[in-house]
């Protein structure tokens, strides 16, 4: 079983509506979650990071913690074409050193 | 402006002829890291390293050295490329291994 894990996609959603976008680890003592978003050829930029149990917003951002069930979520309101891309979780174990991402989940917004 | 440099961007080489690729941080992050991008395969880390000197494997470093003499600088070396080394590379670097990293621009090497 993979660290992280990702739905590799492609999650198409038509422009204005939600992209749900989800990730689940495996280890328990996990404690860093990251969302980055990767255009194709480029590098992966920082979205958002996520530390605790709950809901976390940032302008039409909003990651969402289950460390129960061992889950991160990211949805996207109002989706616009410019956020087709791939977006990748990455989860860092408290106990060691190695920042693991996710295989990515590849997003198209269609007008 | 606080960024990750990484030089060169682009590289064709031939099999076996040493090459370097630089990484440079300025904005005084203790840890930095090397991952490779191949399509299907996500990112995988190659070495990172904590601190100056201080520098450890990471899931495919085979094939890779590296080394941490400064602060701000994280080459990258393949004393021997072989062509399963094309790839696109990125360098990254954060506050301490637990923090958001920041990727640099990347680099695409082609081995043949």
């Amino acid at each position: 079983q993979k660290e992280v894990e990702q739905n590799s996609g492609p999650l198409s959603v038509p422009e204005g509506a939600i992209a749900s976008l989800n990730c689940t680890y495996s280890d328990r003592v996990s404690q860093s979650f990251f969302w980055y978003r990767q255009y194709s050829g480029k590098s992966p930029e920082l979205i958002m990071s996520i530390y605790s149990n709950g809901d976390k917003e940032d302008g039409r951002f909003t990651a969402q913690l289950n460390k129960a069930s061992q889950y991160v979520s990211l949805l996207i309101r109002d989706s616009q074409p410019s956020d087709s891309a791939t977006y990748l979780c990455a989860v860092n174990p408290n106990a060691g050193n190695m920042l693991t991402f996710g295989g990515g989940t590849r997003l198209m917004v269609k007008p | 402006e606080a960024q990750v440099t990484q030089n060169p961007r682009y590289l064709i080489t031939v099999t076996g002829k040493k090459l370097t690729v630089t990484c440079s941080q300025n904005m005084n992050h203790e840890y930095m890291s090397w991952y490779r991008q191949d399509p299907g395969l996500g990112l995988r880390q190659i070495y990172y390293s904590m601190n100056v000197e201080v520098t450890d494997k990471g899931d495919v470093p085979e094939g890779y050295k590296v080394s941490r003499k400064e602060k701000r600088n994280f080459p990258l070396i393949l004393e021997s490329p072989s062509p399963n080394q094309t790839s696109l590379y990125f360098c990254a670097s954060s506050l301490s291994f637990s923090d958001e990293q920041y990727f640099g621009p990347g680099t695409r090497l082609t081995v043949t």
